[in-house]
């Protein structure tokens, strides 16, 4: 199991504004890193998923990216909506298991 | 597809009792892994098979637990007896493409089973 860390635990964010925020994972043996959205009540779904350095993805307003050599990933949120709050978990494997980190809950204020 | 399929979505049962949930995969994936989410522990993985064989349970916090896969669309996590500590959400997910594929793929989650164990 990897240490996969996730900051900050939550936050909150006016509507409208952009928000970020950190997964931070150990950079050996590194395969790929995932981003999920897990809303209340429902189960997570996928984003992303990120193998190399320097990767960037996007999917709509939501971007991710990658540095495998100093182990982070940020994911960013553009111009927030309601809809985008949830929390947004990030987890690593490294050659057969996913490591979930505890997950950054989004609260976006109308 | 309708997705990942998990059965009861809800379950309460006394301790001692026996507890088996149920857990249908995306047609086509050979992967398929049973996690447990705790407030203190988060989302933790169980166990997974891959083309119906256990291949790590390692997660598998005691022998009271124990996970089948008979075929390649029917997986169960039986839980005996129980105990009020294992009172928590247990997702099934399933991908197509495993750790073999130098892990790039996705996890499709079922919408889990919440059982409280009184």
């Amino acid at each position: 199991i990897l240490n996969v860390e996730q900051s900050p635990q939550s936050l909150h964010v006016q509507e409208g504004d952009s928000t970020n925020f950190t997964c931070s994972f150990p950079s050996s043996n590194f395969y790929a890193l995932h981003w999920y959205r897990w809303e209340t009540a429902k189960s997570p779904e996928a984003l992303f998923v990120m193998t190399l350095n320097g990767d960037e993805k996007k999917k709509g307003r939501i971007s991710a990216t990658l540095n495998t050599k100093e182990g982070y990933s940020y994911l960013y949120i553009k111009g927030s909506q309601p809809e985008d709050s949830a929390t947004y978990l990030c987890a690593v494997n490294n050659d057969y298991k996913l490591s979930f980190g505890a997950g950054t809950t989004v609260t976006v204020r109308a | 597809d309708a997705g990942v399929i998990q059965s009861p979505r809800h379950e309460v049962t006394e301790m001692g009792q026996e507890v088996t949930l149920r857990c249908k995969p995306i047609s086509g994936h050979d992967y398929l892994f049973w996690y447990r989410q705790t407030m203190m522990r988060g989302l933790e993985l169980l166990i997974y098979f891959n083309n119906n064989v256990p291949i790590d349970d390692s997660g598998m916090p005691e022998d009271r637990f124990s996970a089948k896969m008979p075929n390649a669309s029917f997986s169960t996590l039986k839980i005996q007896p129980s105990e009020p500590r294992d009172s928590a959400v247990y997702f099934c997910a399933s991908s197509f493409a495993g750790p073999s594929s130098g892990g790039s793929y996705e996890q499709y989650f079922g919408p889990g089973t919440r059982l409280t164990v009184t």
